[in-house]
């Protein structure tokens, strides 16, 4: 079974922190994907890779930046947090070749407010 | 040329009846449509997908239809059950393995 796990459900965070959003997959997938979830407007690309150092903007990269250093991890950095940020985190993988390459595996999400 | 409308936003319906959500997509070159169920406190699932050569697949209760002339495509649940109540998402792929998604349909199912 894929097991797409991220860091924290639940996170509080005051205005101006830095947050660091941890996804982590185990099943070899080239592409890794953040996205975020508001009510009303669906999911939103943030950030995405497709290999170890490679990211790719998605469609609302401002404030947020990621980092690649392993094949199974894939990290969203917020540098300064702001309330505007307070949303559903989603993270995906998938593979970049082959037969299910383009099947996306969620993980549970991690619900951010940021006060 | 990016963007997935898909409609309803909300969809009730009685069990036992069938529910039928609708997306549309501008880029021709898309070939491939998958659908989502994301159900409470949990991240989106794959539950069926097609691509531009077939017009129809079925799996069990559910099907989904493509029309690529018209650049539309639906989802359609049969014999509806209280655990079929979920937020659905119809996205389009693109490279990379991107996909593009629509803004959801809230699905409820009453006993």
């Amino acid at each position: 079974d894929v097991k797409v796990t991220q860091s924290s459900r639940y996170l509080v965070k005051r205005t101006g922190e830095k947050v660091f959003l941890e996804c982590v997959q185990d099943m070899d997938h080239e592409n890794m994907f953040w996205y975020r979830q508001d009510p009303g407007l669906g999911l939103r690309l943030i950030y995405f890779s497709y290999d170890v150092k490679m990211k790719e903007k998605g469609d609302i990269p401002e404030g947020y930046s990621v980092s690649r250093e392993k094949k199974e991890r894939f990290s969203l950095i917020l540098e300064s947090a702001s309330t505007n940020q307070t949303s559903m985190y989603l993270c995906a993988s998938s593979f970049l070749y082959g037969g299910d390459k383009e099947t996306q595996y969620f993980g549970p999400g991690t619900r951010l407010l940021v006060l | 040329g990016e963007n997935v409308e898909q409609h309803p936003s909300t969809l009730s319906v009685q069990e036992g009846d069938s529910a039928v959500i609708k997306c549309t997509y501008s880029d021709s070159a898309s070939n491939y449509f998958p659908w989502y169920k994301q159900e409470l406190g949990k991240g989106p699932q794959l539950i069926i997908d097609i691509r531009s050569n077939v017009g129809e697949k079925k799996d069990q209760r559910i099907a989904v239809t493509l029309n690529k002339t018209a650049k539309h495509f639906s989802l359609h649940i049969t014999e509806t059950q209280p655990e079929d109540s979920a937020v659905y998402f119809c996205a389009r792929g693109s490279t990379l393995g991107r996909l593009y998604f629509g803004r959801g349909t809230q699905l409820t199912v009453w006993p």
